[in-house]
């Protein structure tokens, strides 16, 4: 079975602060996928970044940055000085093709809210 | 087009009528996903074409739900007898996986907002 959590329902920081989003995942399969999706208030969801379990290489993008640790089945999220424009409700994803699903499974998601 | 493209945008029908919405995926991708998503919940998986392979329609609610994709492109989801509890926001992507593992990236489109009254 596959499962994925992000505990944290929402969250507020102001502006320039640090924020990080939680998701911990589960599934029997050693070969899987993680990804990261924003879905701003238009509604669309906005690709961020796909991890697969063979490469736990930590990533950073801008101010964005990914910590993908197995031991733990983690994959957090971390925005750095955050912006009004990163509001919006973000969602963790995973695949586990071994598993016979071709689906995405998705947390629940977060929703950021960035105060001015 | 450039993206995935989904109409309508919005869609508000009467309990009991059959409703159709529509996706056209991005050029060339031959896979394609619905997924629909209720208040305040996650994506919740319906069904799934790859290129002229049957699909996988293990997410599918009831058999009320139906969908087809035609020449491999443009997929239609029909529910028939809407219920209250189908209003939902529903969610149509597309990737270029053509094979069995997954490994790539779906772009979504913005989504239908279904209301049934």
């Amino acid at each position: 079975a596959q499962k994925v959590t992000q505990a944290q329902t929402e969250i507020s920081v102001v502006e320039k602060e640090d924020v990080t989003l939680d998701c911990v995942y589960e599934t029997r399969d050693t070969t899987y996928y993680l990804f990261w999706y924003k879905q701003p208030p238009s509604g669309e969801l906005v690709f961020l970044i796909r991890r697969n379990s063979f490469d736990e290489q930590n990533e950073i993008s801008g101010r964005y940055s990914w910590n993908f640790q197995k031991s733990t089945s983690s994959f957090n999220f971390t925005i750095t000085a955050s912006q009004v424009v990163d509001s919006a409700v973000y969602f963790c994803a995973l695949n586990a093709p071994g598993d016979g699903a071709n689906n995405l499974f998705f947390g629940t998601g977060t929703r950021l809210t960035v105060i001015p | 087009g450039a993206g995935v493209s989904q109409s309508p945008s919005n869609k508000v029908t009467e309990k009991g009528k059959d409703v159709e919405l529509r996706c056209d995926p991005i050029s060339g991708h031959t896979a394609l996903y619905w997924y629909r998503q209720s208040l305040g919940q996650g994506l919740e998986f319906l069904i799934y074409f790859q290129g002229n392979s049957a699909p996988d329609k293990s997410g599918l609610p009831s058999d009320r739900f139906s969908a087809e994709r035609t020449g491999g492109s443009v997929s239609t989801l029909t529910i028939q007898r809407t219920q209250q509890e189908d209003s939902a926001v529903y969610l149509c992507a597309s990737s270029a996986s053509s094979s069995r593992v997954f490994k790539n990236i779906q772009y979504f489109g913005a989504g239908t907002r279904l209301s049934v009254l």
